[in-house]
């Protein structure tokens, strides 16, 4: 069975102090990596998708990488608006497993 | 346009009755989802729809639980005999044909008692 560890589970940081956050999976076979951004209360909403090793995707603040185990989310100064859980995923269009998320606190 | 949207935003019922948490997707979308999402963690696949048939169900918890898309746009999802360890956020997301991107609802927050 696919699956999906995040981690750190919570990571609070500065008005611009960049960090990353990490999503480790096993698969059978990568049929897509997947980022959302999940604030209190509503439901997720979809960043990036990563289909193979090496790939990157760029969005603002943040940069999704690819390598063949693990996929890192990097938030360069980021801003309090930032603040949310940010959940991985991995599938394809049938099912998809999530990570249990990174909740990622900016102070001003 | 007009996103996903799930009604009740909240359901409250005691333990053994029957609820029904319905899902208006995106117009033209073909694929819908199902997912059960607890507290601090990622959501858990339920089912999947590609038009009107259920393409895997296999996330289903036990034979409680059942959803249904007769038309191909608007998905029920039913759950029988409810127990208190049914309480979770219900979310429900679908996806242009031919895409992988999910577009999620704000989720029904059901809490059995």
């Amino acid at each position: 069975e696919d699956q999906v560890t995040q981690s750190p589970e919570a990571l609070r940081l500065q008005e611009g102090e960049s960090s990353s956050l990490n999503c480790s999976y096993t698969v059978s076979g990568l049929r897509g990596l997947f980022w959302y951004r999940q604030d209190p209360g509503k439901g997720p909403e979809f960043l990036f998708t990563l289909y193979s090793a090496g790939e990157e995707k760029e969005k603002e603040r943040l940069k999704a990488t690819l390598t063949k185990k693990e996929s890192f989310l990097h938030i360069t100064a980021p801003k309090p608006e930032d603040s949310a859980t940010y959940l991985c995923a991995v599938g394809n269009f049938n099912k998809f497993y999530f990570g249990s998320g990174t909740k990622l606190n900016v102070k001003p | 346009g007009a996103g996903v949207s799930q009604t009740p935003s909240n359901k409250v019922t005691e333990k053994g009755k029957y609820v029904e948490l319905r899902c208006d997707p995106i117009s033209g979308h073909t694929a819908l989802y199902w997912y059960r999402q607890s507290l601090g963690q990622g959501p858990e696949f339920l089912i999947y729809f590609q038009g009107t048939g259920a393409a895997d169900d296999s996330g289903l918890p036990n034979d409680r639980f059942f959803a249904v898309r007769p038309e191909g746009s608007v998905s029920t999802l039913k759950i029988q005999r409810t127990e208190r360890g049914d309480s979770a956020m219900y979310l429900c997301a679908s996806s242009p044909r031919g895409s992988n991107e999910q577009f999620f609802g704000p989720g029904t927050r059901l809490t059995v008692l």
